[in-house]
C-alpha cells in the first residue's frame, strides 16, 4: 500500500532553517509528480510546492517563492523541502502528497513551529 | 489566481440527512481540475471525488460530486456517523497551482 512518511519538523527560530524529508513506498515513485502542502494551526490547506517526476520542473506559491526549495531523489524514493528564512506565519502542519493537480495520498504530516 | 468559496461555513445535520456543499470558483474551473477531499481531526486530508464527479477508489457511493464552470456541489446523500468532518474543494490551475477552498464543517446537530 501506499506509504508516504514525513520527518524533518521541530521548532526553528525566525530567520532559520530546516529541511523536511518524505520517505515514500508502495508505490514507482519515480512515475509520479509530488507536493508539499501546508496547514496552520485551526486553519485550511495551503498548498506549498510541486515537482515533476524527473525534477525537471517545479512550481511554488508566492507565499514561500525564493525562501523554500523542492527536491527529489528517486533513486532513494525519497521528497525533500529545504525551507529557509523561515517566518512565524511559516508554522503549519507540513504533508507530503503524490500528484499535483489531484492529491490522491497524502502523509500525516510533520509539524513546524516558528518560535523565537 | 482563482479564489474558491465554499459554503455554507458549517453545516449542522443529523445522521440519515442529506448534506449539500458548496464550492463557488472566482474564475471558470476546468471541471478535470476539480477535487473533494475530506478531513477528521488530528488526520491527513483523504481524497473523495475527482475530475468534479468521479469517486476515488474505495469512496462509497453515498458521496456525489457535480458541476461545471464556476459552480461545484458535493452532495452526501445520507450521512453516516463517520461523515462528520471538514470538507474542501480544490482547483489546479498553471498559476500559482493549486488552491483550496476554505472548507465547510459537517458536525452533527
Amino acid at each position: 500500500q501506499v506509504q508516504l512518511v514525513e520527518s524533518g519538523g521541530g521548532l526553528v527560530k525566525p530567520g532559520g532553517s530546516l529541511r523536511l524529508s518524505c520517505a515514500a513506498s508502495g508505490f514507482t515513485f519515480s512515475d509520479y509528480y509530488m507536493s508539499w502542502i501546508r496547514q496552520a494551526p485551526g486553519k485550511g490547506l495551503e498548498w506549498v510546492s510541486y515537482i515533476s517526476s524527473s525534477s525537471s520542473y517545479t512550481n511554488y506559491a508566492d507565499s514561500v517563492k525564493g525562501r523554500f526549495t523542492i527536491s527529489r531523489d528517486n533513486a532513494k524514493n525519497s521528497l525533500y523541502l529545504q525551507m529557509n528564512s523561515l517566518r512565524a506565519e511559516d508554522t503549519a502542519v507540513y504533508y507530503c502528497a503524490r500528484g499535483f493537480y489531484v492529491i490522491d495520498y497524502w502523509g500525516q504530516g510533520t509539524l513546524v513551529t516558528v518560535s523565537s | 489566481e482563482i479564489v474558491l468559496t465554499q459554503s455554507p461555513g458549517t453545516l449542522s445535520l443529523s445522521p440519515g440527512e442529506r448534506a449539500t456543499l458548496s464550492c463557488r470558483a472566482s474564475q471558470s474551473v476546468s471541471s478535470s481540475y476539480l477535487a473533494w477531499y475530506q478531513q477528521k481531526p488530528g488526520q491527513a486530508p483523504r481524497l473523495l471525488i475527482y475530475g468534479a464527479s468521479s469517486r476515488a477508489t474505495g469512496i462509497p457511493d453515498r458521496f456525489s460530486g457535480s458541476g461545471s464552470g464556476t459552480d461545484f456541489t458535493l452532495t452526501i446523500s445520507r450521512l453516516e456517523p463517520e461523515d462528520f468532518a471538514v470538507y474542501y474543494c480544490q482547483q489546479y490551475g498553471s498559476s500559482p497551482g493549486l488552491t483550496f477552498g476554505g472548507g465547510t464543517k459537517v458536525e452533527i446537530k
